[in-house]
């Protein structure tokens, strides 16, 4: 597609559940960002990837969350044992690469996941 | 730790006038610093990127400033429009991406 897909667009699910909330970036985009938004705020980072490499996962909550990006395009955001806490959106960005591979700045934003967590 | 502080949670002025938006930033040291638009309900939309060694950039009705001395950023909507309310993020990139809280602007006609 044109632009960055995030699935599902809403997802609700009970409390102690697993879930995986996919980004498919744009085509070519090297680096794929993962935030979480709730709202009246602005993204919160996550953590971020340039090609397969997670290159920082310090925005990461806690051990509940993690994130992979296999083959260096579609990236799944994985949040286990859910929690009430946990709802929010949560948003993908990708941007192209620049010199050296890292990205060149501007992030393509995906129309978000909601997750609410009953 | 890491904070990114902009102004004031919302902005209201009259149509035709400038609004201007402010990005303060401690503990970084970022390679650049960018602005995004964000309407209710949908992604950020990137609108400008300007660099540590850059002092002013424009772009249309928009200009940004970059003063890393006082570790901030001013973001100027010339001649405003109804259309340009909307909410404003500022974001500072060391290889990662953060985002301030955003700015709501609101342009009375």
């Amino acid at each position: 597609g044109a632009g960055v897909s995030q699935s599902p667009r809403y997802k609700v699910t009970k409390r102690g559940q697993d879930v995986a909330l996919r980004c498919d970036p744009i085509s070519g985009h090297v680096s794929l960002y993962w935030y979480r938004q709730a709202l009246g705020q602005g993204p919160e980072f996550l953590t971020y990837f340039n090609y397969e490499a997670q290159q920082d996962k310090s925005g990461l909550p806690n051990d509940r969350f993690s994130a992979e990006r296999p083959e260096g395009s579609i990236s799944t955001l994985t949040i286990q044992r859910t929690e009430q806490r946990d709802s929010a959106m949560y948003r993908c960005a990708s941007s192209l690469a620049g010199p050296q591979g890292r990205s060149t700045g501007e992030l393509f934003f995906g129309e978000g996941s909601r997750l609410t967590v009953l | 730790s890491q904070k990114i502080e902009q102004n004031s949670e919302a902005l209201n002025i009259q149509e035709g006038k400038t609004a201007t938006l402010t990005c303060n930033y401690t503990n970084y040291s970022p390679a650049y610093l960018q602005w995004y638009r964000q309407d209710p309900g949908r992604g950020p939309v990137f609108l400008l990127l300007i660099r540590e060694n850059e002092k002013e950039k424009r772009k249309e009705r928009l200009k940004v400033t970059f003063d890393t001395t006082l570790k901030q950023s001013l973001f100027h909507i010339t001649a405003s429009q109804p259309a340009d309310s909307a909410t404003y993020l500022c974001a500072l990139s060391n290889n990662d991406m953060r985002f301030g809280a955003g700015t709501r602007l609101t342009v009375k006609p």
